[in-house]
């Protein structure tokens, strides 16, 4: 069967730090994964997607990047991190066809302090 | 655009009772719908998937409708129990493949 898992749980961080969080996927191959970001109160908004190893697309511009070095592994990034970008993130993966389920992480709960 | 809303936006019930949770969205092109369950401080669990050629999906006590052509869609709860307690949310997939999220509504069942 297949697994999702993110990590960090939690994180705290200053402003000005780096960031990197971490999703891997596990019983698929050739996934298609998302970074999505739900703040307080707010639904989740879609920040990147990726349907193969180097292929990025990113929704909205933002102080955040994505890779994806291997084919489950996702990858959410920040070289400086900004008040702004505290929320709950969240990781999620599909098969490659067009509708299928969509598979979340447990999600990090990042602030930036 | 497409935008996904949910009413209401808050529910508390008394457990026992059946409950409707709504989601409407503007753009009918669809290719599905989905409701997510989501409890406090976790990632999302896939409910029910309803292609857009479905009218309706069932698992255990919920069940779920789709009205394509007028935008709506309603997650229905039977003998809903403390345990239901959660936030709910639909999500709509266009043509572009990309899963659009309502906020969700956040549902209270008192034992």
């Amino acid at each position: 069967s297949q697994t999702i898992h993110q990590w960090p749980a939690t994180l705290v961080q200053p402003v000005g730090s780096p960031l990197s969080l971490e999703c891997t996927v596990e019983g698929t191959s050739n996934p298609n994964l998302y970074w999505y970001r739900q703040a307080a109160g707010r639904g989740l908004q879609l920040l990147f997607y990726s349907v193969g190893i180097g292929q990025i697309s990113s929704e909205v511009p933002q102080n955040l990047s994505a890779s994806r070095p291997q084919d489950r592994q996702f990858i959410l990034s920040s070289k400086k991190l900004l008040l702004s970008d505290s929320g709950f993130y969240l990781c999620a993966w599909s098969r490659t066809a067009l509708g299928e389920k969509l598979f979340f992480g447990s999600g990090t709960q990042l602030s930036v302090l | 655009k497409q935008e996904v809303t949910q009413i209401p936006a808050a529910l508390s019930v008394p457990e026992g009772e059946n409950l409707v949770l709504n989601c409407s969205f503007t753009d009918s092109a669809i290719y599905n719908l989905q409701w997510f369950r989501q409890d406090p401080g976790k990632g999302l669990t896939s409910l029910l998937l309803i292609q857009s050629s479905q009218r309706e999906q069932t698992s255990g006590r919920l069940n779920a409708s789709l009205d394509k052509s007028s935008g709506r869609s309603t997650l229905y709860i039977a003998a809903s129990q403390p345990g239901d307690s959660a936030t709910y949310l639909c999500a709509v997939v266009g043509q572009g493949g990309k899963l659009i999220f309502g906020q969700g509504t956040e549902l209270s069942v008192k034992p």
